[in-house]
């Protein structure tokens, strides 16, 4: 069984849409969550990063921990075509990152 | 923006050929990383360093080797390459106690015939 599971999509929404991302994980040392984006040819970059269970907003975009339940999301509201990449989430052990396979989202105009 | 360079970004080659992808990053991160990306998958950590003269192996077997005799620079190298070896590699460095918040650079893609 993989650490952390990720739906890998791909998801297709219209511009406006409010899009939740997803991931489970089983190992309960995980310490720090972390939302990538990654667009096409280019390297992931850190786009939330949070610690503890709840919520952090920053802009459009919502990062949600349960660690009771092992599930972390990331809301983007107002998805705009710019929005349209693939979403890693990774989780950090022992000073290493774990990577989800990540959630190809395209929103179309 | 992150400082971090990698070059080049695509190389096709033929099997059996030596090769070294660079990556180097200008923040002064004594942590580097590389990692291993096919499509569709996770992306596995194949070597990281804590800094010079240090490099370890990471989570996926890699057939590849690593150096870092410069806190800039990182680079891996395949003595022999195998279309096996086919994939996107991505170097990534972070500060020191900082490892969850790394940054990432633009990838090489190997293609191997």
């Amino acid at each position: 069984q993989k650490e952390v599971e990720q739906d890998p999509g791909p998801l297709s929404v219209p511009e406006g849409a409010i899009v939740s991302l997803n991931c489970t994980y089983s190992n309960s040392a995980f310490q720090y969550f972390m939302w990538y984006r990654q667009y096409s040819r280019k390297g992931p970059e850190l786009l939330m990063y949070t610690y503890s269970s709840g919520n952090k907003e920053d802009g459009r975009f919502t990062a949600q921990v349960d660690k009771s339940s092992k599930y972390i999301s990331l809301f983007i509201r107002d998805s705009q075509p710019s929005d349209s990449a693939t979403y890693l989430c990774a989780m950090s052990k022992a000073d290493k990152l774990i990577f989800g396979t990540g959630t190809r989202l395209q929103v179309f105009p | 923006e992150a400082d971090i360079y990698q070059t080049p970004r695509y190389l096709v080659i033929g099997t059996g050929k030596k090769i070294t992808l660079e990556c180097s990053q200008t923040m002064g991160h004594d942590k580097m990383y590389w990692y291993q990306q096919d499509p569709g998958m996770e992306l596995h950590l194949i070597h990281y360093s804590y800094g010079v003269n240090s490099t370890e192996k990471g989570d996926l077997s890699s057939e590849s080797t690593v150096s870092r005799i410069r806190t800039e620079h990182f680079p891996l190298t395949l003595e022999s390459a195998r279309p096996s070896h086919t994939s996107q590699y991505l170097c990534a460095s972070s500060e020191w106690g900082k490892a969850d918040t790394q940054y990432f650079g633009p990838g090489t893609r190997l293609t191997v015939l």
